[in-house]
């Protein structure tokens, strides 16, 4: 089915391991987004980007990779992962310029970090 | 830094009543305020993406209003209903980063 989805869904893993989390979309949306959702914070934007290599930081980066060779995919790698990451985290896509239209999100991977 | 906030933070409401909420963002550098609805364990749903000050947006008994010079939007609900129970986000683009700024959002909770 077209839209946009979220792999794995749910993840287990350990300290220092490194985790990609994947984001594939069919639109050929423009703008692909990465938010962690953590209780008392709602949705905080990791990192974004405007189109196939072209990537920003967002409001929590840190500790976050990301990469977008194509414009359908934005993986979300933790280099080293911490238990501070422990979150759900949502990709999200739209397809017009500075943000006029909305986002599509996927149903989000669940990570848990011991 | 975007600050976007929500109030209330959570409102619990009886079927039938009206309710709203409130967002609040700062006024200089305005691109556009989304509204998004949020049920538990699904994703977020986009409700209305608004740009220009004084706008109005409704969607059956939901209804929002911008006002971009003084830094606020409200999210109307018509006499609410369970299914509306939700969190209800709103979110700032601001300036020409193309960064989507979210709130925290206000938990609705609506008994029949």
């Amino acid at each position: 089915d077209a839209g946009i989805t979220q792999s794995p869904r749910y993840k287990i893993t350990e300290t220092g391991r490194q985790v990609t989390l994947m984001c594939h979309q069919t639109w050929s949306h423009s703008y692909m987004f990465w938010y962690r959702q953590d209780l008392g914070h709602g949705l905080r934007l990791i990192y974004y980007s405007a189109a196939a290599d072209i990537t920003d930081k967002g409001e929590v980066p840190d500790g976050y990779v990301v990469s977008r060779s194509k414009t359908e995919n934005f993986p979300l790698t933790l280099e080293s992962a911490t238990r501070s990451q422990t979150s759900v985290y949502f990709c999200a896509s739209s397809a017009q310029v500075a943000n006029t239209g909305e986002l599509f999100f996927g149903e989000g991977s669940r990570l848990t970090v011991l | 830094i975007l600050n976007v906030e929500q109030s209330p933070q959570s409102l619990h409401v009886q079927e039938g009543d009206s309710t709203n909420f409130t967002c609040s963002f700062p006024s200089s550098n305005f691109y556009a305020l989304h509204w998004y609805r949020w049920e538990t364990a699904k994703s977020p749903e986009a409700l209305f993406v608004m740009t220009l000050n004084g706008d109005e947006k409704k969607k059956g008994r939901i209804s929002a209003t911008l006002n971009t010079k003084e830094g606020y939007s409200y999210l109307y609900i018509k006499g609410s209903q369970p299914e509306d129970s939700a969190t209800y986000l709103c979110a700032l683009c601001g300036g020409a980063t193309n960064k989507l700024i979210f709130g925290t959002g206000t938990l609705l909770a609506v008994q029949p």
